[in-house]
């Protein structure tokens, strides 16, 4: 079956636009993670879906930041009025449910949008 | 807080060469550790993985063993080849409320000539 995959693979915008990010997850995957790798910063959690629960949005880094999950699957992470410092990859990956007395969820991961602030 | 801090990159070997990547880290309690590997063009891929001391995680050639007592989870294999070079980064997920975050390292760039 198909991986993750997201859209657009790049992305350049200027200053102060609003860009959306799309994540679709491996079909039957519950749980659906949003990660930023930046230079500066390496690989930052931003977002965590599972199911019909609250999303974790502890790691988005501002207001401008959001990110919807509609109907359980497809994934879109919205950026407002971007700044330069947005300029990263953006990495969803997604996850089977964790199984009771598990530890972790392997997560599986997309290849990623690079987006660039100019 | 929970931290990775793994070697500085780049790394450049030789084909056959010895690998090793030192990854050490910082958690409460008994997390669970990770290696992923980011080959051109793709997203991560879990390489392998460890729950508890002591454990070693195997996978392509790859090893590393969980050592609690110096909160390491070294990477190694004994003999690169071209196909390696990647963006290797070592992770953990802590038990508990929180246990779908993975926090990184900043990652090493292996590159391995013929």
């Amino acid at each position: 079956g198909a991986g993750v995959s997201q859209s657009p693979s790049n992305k350049v915008t200027e200053k102060g636009k609003d860009v959306e990010l799309r994540c679709d997850p491996i079909s039957g995957h519950t749980a659906l993670y949003w990660y930023r790798q930046s230079l500066g910063q390496g690989l930052e959690f931003l977002i965590y879906f599972q199911g019909n629960s609250a999303p974790d949005k502890s790691g988005l880094p501002s207001d401008r930041f959001s990110a919807e999950r509609t109907g359980g699957s497809v994934s879109t992470l919205t950026i407002q009025r971007t700044q330069q410092e947005d300029s990263a990859v953006y990495l969803c990956a997604s996850s089977l449910a964790l199984a009771s007395g598990s530890r972790y969820n392997e997560q599986f991961f997309g290849p990623g949008t690079r987006l660039t602030v100019l | 807080g929970n931290s990775v801090t793994q070697m500085e990159g780049p790394v450049t070997l030789s084909e056959e060469a010895f690998l090793t990547i030192n990854c050490t880290y910082t958690a409460t309690g008994y997390p669970s550790l990770f290696w992923y590997v980011q080959y051109p063009g793709e997203g991560l891929q879990l390489l392998l993985k460890a729950t508890k001391a002591d454990d070693k995680g195997s996978n392509k050639g790859f090893e590393a063993t969980y050592r609690k007592e110096t909160t390491s989870f070294h990477l190694e294999k004994g003999s690169v080849q071209v196909s390696d070079s990647a963006v290797y980064f070592c992770a953990l997920i802590r038990p508990g409320g929180s246990n779908y975050k993975l926090t990184f390292g900043k990652g090493t760039l292996l590159t391995v000539n013929p």
